[in-house]
């Protein structure tokens, strides 16, 4: 069964201040991670997809890395307008899967 | 990027009634699905809507209590029936390709009281 285990839970930060959020991953086989960011009331919007370890992409003060056990997502002077819930997901390579499977999130706050 | 939008945005309901969601794509898709997200928790794969067919509902989840239509690729419905208040969480629509990213509606606030 595919697992997906976000941590922190929650982070504040000070804006300017730089940190990372971590994706722990368990799958079969990886056919993609993909991060969004949810704000409240809302849907989940797309940030990026990673695909194999090594691979990185950037966004603006966002960063996304992977590896084959986690991915980091790097958030670079933050500004207040970044605090969201970020939620990290994986799709698994069995057949016929298209469905995600979702950790809970690390609710982010960035203080100006 | 597909847009999808989900109406209503919100409802208040009576326990006992039933409440159905609609999900309107701007393009074909090849996989619908249906999310719920409690309060403070994640996205729970509620089903995913098959074009033509009955939907696939995962553990814990059964189609007296959540039936799903799809009645073409752009289009699909999901109705939760004889409500109580744990049916409160927001649900959302989402969409796929296999090799594309999902997309998400703006999801549905659902107050049961």
């Amino acid at each position: 069964e595919d697992q997906v285990t976000q941590s922190p839970e929650a982070l504040r930060l000070q804006e300017g201040e730089s940190s990372s959020l971590n994706c722990s991953y368990t799958v079969s086989g990886l056919r993609g991670l993909f991060w969004y960011r949810q704000d409240p009331g809302k849907g989940p919007e797309f940030l990026f997809t990673l695909y194999s370890a090594g691979e990185e992409k950037e966004k603006e003060r966002l960063k996304a890395t992977l590896t084959k056990k986690e991915s980091f997502l790097h958030i670079t002077a933050p500004k207040p307008e970044d605090s969201a819930t970020y939620l990290c997901a994986v799709r698994d390579s069995g057949a016929g899967s298209y469905q995600l499977t979702f950790g809970k999130g690390t609710k982010l706050s960035v203080i100006p | 990027s597909a847009v999808i939008s989900q109406k209503p945005s919100r409802d208040i309901c009576q326990r006992g009634t039933s409440l159905t969601i609609q999900c309107q794509v701007d393009s074909q898709v090849t996989m619908m699905f249906w999310y719920r997200q409690q309060p403070g928790q994640s996205l729970t794969l509620i089903a995913t809507a098959n074009q033509g067919s009955e939907a696939t509902y995962e553990s814990g989840f059964v189609i007296d209590k959540f039936p799903i239509s799809r009645p073409n690729l752009t289009f699909s419905t999901l109705t939760v029936s004889n409500m109580s208040p744990e049916d409160s969480s927001i649900y959302l629509c989402s969409v796929a390709d296999l090799h594309t990213e999902a997309f998400f509606g703006q999801g549905t606030r659902l107050t049961v009281v």
